[in-house]
């Protein structure tokens, strides 16, 4: 099946400083979600994105379907953007990375 | 809000007993997933249904079993509760054309259910 690896596993960065997500996969897939999960353990959808790049407000989204990735950019990163980010995708399931954790210092 | 509901949200049992968890599904959705997600891992995906009928499963054994009804919602029942089974449980609704998810997926807040 798919292998889906999510880089870095863990991410502190301090308030207002951007970061990028990166979610590789090892073979062609239908679709392409990005999630972040809060502490209560709510899955937020953040983009539907199986290729093409995607905008929304500090957040935006490119996947390069060709190349098996895609990546999710956060800019001037505030304390409410921490938690758990999730890329999922679709084979003949839908498989989730592990996540990247990311911690976003006052 | 996704508008996927979850009961309960939260569950306590013992080994060996069984449970059994509940979903809506997002108004227009005819698909309904489910997931378990045990602590500091991603979801992973246990099986789905589309139109009361299973149509993908993972690597999940038939104690786990599941449900969908004519309008659309789910449960999932676990039999024989093992103290591994503690997770929690998460639904996803979606549309379905031709037998084939091609929409996003939606998820609901969640069951986090503890074996003792």
């Amino acid at each position: 099946g798919i292998q889906v690896e999510q880089s870095p596993p863990d991410l502190i960065l301090q308030e207002g400083a951007n970061s990028t997500l990166r979610c590789n996969f090892s073979d062609s897939v239908n679709n392409l979600q990005w999630f972040h999960q809060n502490p209560w353990g709510q899955l937020i959808n953040l983009f539907y994105i199986p290729s093409g790049t995607k905008q929304n407000g500090r957040l935006s989204a490119t996947t390069v379907a060709t190349e098996r990735y895609s990546l999710l950019y956060i800019s001037s990163s505030q304390t409410t953007d921490s938690g758990v980010y999730f890329c999922a995708v679709r084979d003949d399931k839908i498989i989730f990375g592990k996540g990247t954790r990311l911690h976003i210092l006052p | 809000e996704t508008g996927v509901t979850q009961s309960p949200t939260h569950l306590i049992k013992t080994r060996g007993q069984q449970v059994t968890l509940r979903c809506s599904s997002q108004s227009g959705h005819n698909t309904v997933s489910w997931y378990q997600q045990a602590l500091g891992q991603g979801p992973q995906f246990i099986f789905q249904y589309y139109r009361e009928e299973e149509n993908g499963r993972g690597n999940f054994p038939p104690r786990f079993s599941g449900l969908q009804f004519p309008n659309y919602s789910s449960e999932l029942n676990v039999n024989a509760l093992e103290l591994d089974d503690s997770a929690l449980y998460l639904c996803a609704s979606s549309g379905q054309r031709g037998g084939a998810t091609i929409n996003e997926q939606f998820f609901g807040p969640g069951t986090r259910l503890t074996v003792l």
